[in-house]
């Protein structure tokens, strides 16, 4: 079946620093890939999306591209600010009726 | 205009009792999902509609039961409230694998 892993964290940064957050996938035919972002007390939004190779997803600053050689979507951002403080889910839509598989979520504190 | 709406947003309520949460949305999807978000932040879909036909129902206790009575609305029904569905419940909806899911803000269950 389908898989997402990727960093449990917490992650905790400096403001202005360089984040990466790895994701990695195990999937069947071409699945399309998703990062979402649940601040403090809310519902998850799309932060970024790809759907096919070499595909790169980018929204508020961050990126991410769709590597199928290596399997993964990692997510980057090149100074985060609080703000940006939040839970970080990536995600795999492969089968039909757009079942999405969640990765566990990566817990992002960024201190000023 | 709230896109996806649930209602309510906090539920506290003792073991044993009946209760029901709603989901409206407003932005023409066909397909709604019920996900269950533990402790950890990890989530699980529980249930699945396209246009008001059951398309995903994953092992999930006979005390939950969902209802579409249309494609905009999927309410979900529990029965003889434990401990243990203690959770936030997220609803969810989407048009094509593609494009993502677009979420709710969540109701926070509490059985005391």
């Amino acid at each position: 079946g389908n898989s997402v892993t990727q960093m449990e964290g917490p992650v905790t940064l400096s403001e202005e620093a360089f984040l990466t957050i790895n994701c990695t996938y195990t999937a069947t035919g071409y699945p399309s890939l998703f990062w979402y972002v649940q601040y403090p007390g809310e519902g998850l939004q799309l932060l970024l999306k790809a759907t096919k190779a070499d595909d790169k997803g980018s929204n508020k600053g961050f990126e991410a591209t769709y590597r199928k050689e290596t399997t993964s979507f990692h997510l980057e951002k090149g100074s985060v600010q609080v703000s940006d403080s939040a839970v970080y889910f990536c995600a795999l839509n492969s089968g039909g009726y757009q079942k999405v598989t969640f990765g566990i979520g990566t817990k992002l504190q960024v201190i000023p | 205009d709230t896109a996806v709406s649930q209602t309510p947003k906090y539920l506290v309520t003792q073991m044993g009792n009946d209760k029901s949460i709603k989901c409206e949305q407003n932005l023409g999807h066909d397909t709604m999902y019920w996900y269950k978000q533990d402790s950890k932040k990890f989530l699980k879909i529980m249930f699945s509609y396209n246009n008001k036909e059951l398309i995903i129902n994953e092992t999930v206790p006979n005390r939950f039961s969902p209802k579409s009575p249309d494609k905009a609305h999927l309410n979900l029904h529990i029965n003889s409230l434990e401990l243990g569905d203690s959770a936030v419940y997220f609803c969810a909806s989407s048009q094509d694998r593609a494009y993502g899911y677009t979420f709710g803000s969540g109701t926070r269950l509490t059985v005391v």
